[in-house]
């Protein structure tokens, strides 16, 4: 089956500083990745997506992922965090073929330290 | 249309009672999910529809849990003599096979829901 696992629960930068979080998969075949938000109380926004084009893939607000198949990683991150980018982040993983399930990691939670 | 809409937003209810929530998707989006998300963990697959056949259904979904989309539109979830473990956010989300570009799901904001 495949999984992802999130290193790192809680992640705290300061504002303008490097945000990186971390996203290892696994699975035989590489599959389809996602990044996803949530903020309080709030569904999930995706942020970006790998579907085997492009191994670096860009998203909204500023968030680019690197899809690392000899790592078997699609680590997250943003060049200079904002005070809006705090709230909880979920990587995804699903099979390329058959249904579209989703199996999501546990969540980093970020913290902006003004 | 502004996305998939759930209702209700929150939920409180007593063990043993039934509910039942609402999921309406975009409009023409064929597929649709429901997850259920836990404090302090990520979402996990319940069910998954397509137009109105549920072609999957997780084991987490136990024989008090039944859901339905008639007419392939918007899909109910009922939860039958609940218990405190169930007290979870329900998500909803939908897509459609036909956006090639897509490949994710556009999820609602969910319903919270409480036993006590």
């Amino acid at each position: 089956a495949q999984s992802v696992t999130q290193l790192g629960s809680h992640v705290s930068v300061s504002e303008g500083a490097l945000v990186l979080l971390r996203c290892n998969y696994s699975s035989s075949v590489p599959p389809y990745l996602f990044w996803y938000v949530q903020y309080p109380n709030q569904g999930l926004q995706l942020l970006l997506k790998y579907t085997s084009a492009a191994t670096l893939v860009k998203g909204i607000n500023g968030f680019e992922a690197e899809f690392k198949k000899s790592e078997t990683s699609f680590h997250l991150t943003k060049p200079s965090a904002h005070m809006s980018d705090a709230a909880e982040y979920f990587c995804a993983v699903r099979d390329i073929f058959g249904n579209e399930k989703l199996t999501f990691g546990t969540g980093t939670r970020l913290t902006i330290i003004p | 249309d502004t996305g998939v809409s759930q209702d209700p937003r929150h939920k409180i209810t007593k063990r043993g009672q039934n509910v039942t929530f609402r999921c309406d998707p975009i409009s023409e989006h064929n597929r649709l999910y429901w997850y259920r998300q836990t404090l302090g963990q990520g979402p996990e697959f319940l069910t998954y529809f397509q137009n109105e056949a549920q072609l999957e259904k997780s084991r987490l979904l136990s024989d008090r849990f039944s859901a339905e989309r008639p007419k392939g539109s918007f899909s109910t979830l009922e939860i039958q003599r609940t218990e405190q473990g169930d007290s979870a956010m329900y998500l909803c989300a939908s897509s459609s096979r036909l956006d090639r570009g897509n490949y994710g799901y556009t999820f609602g904001s969910g319903t919270r829901l409480t036993v006590v």
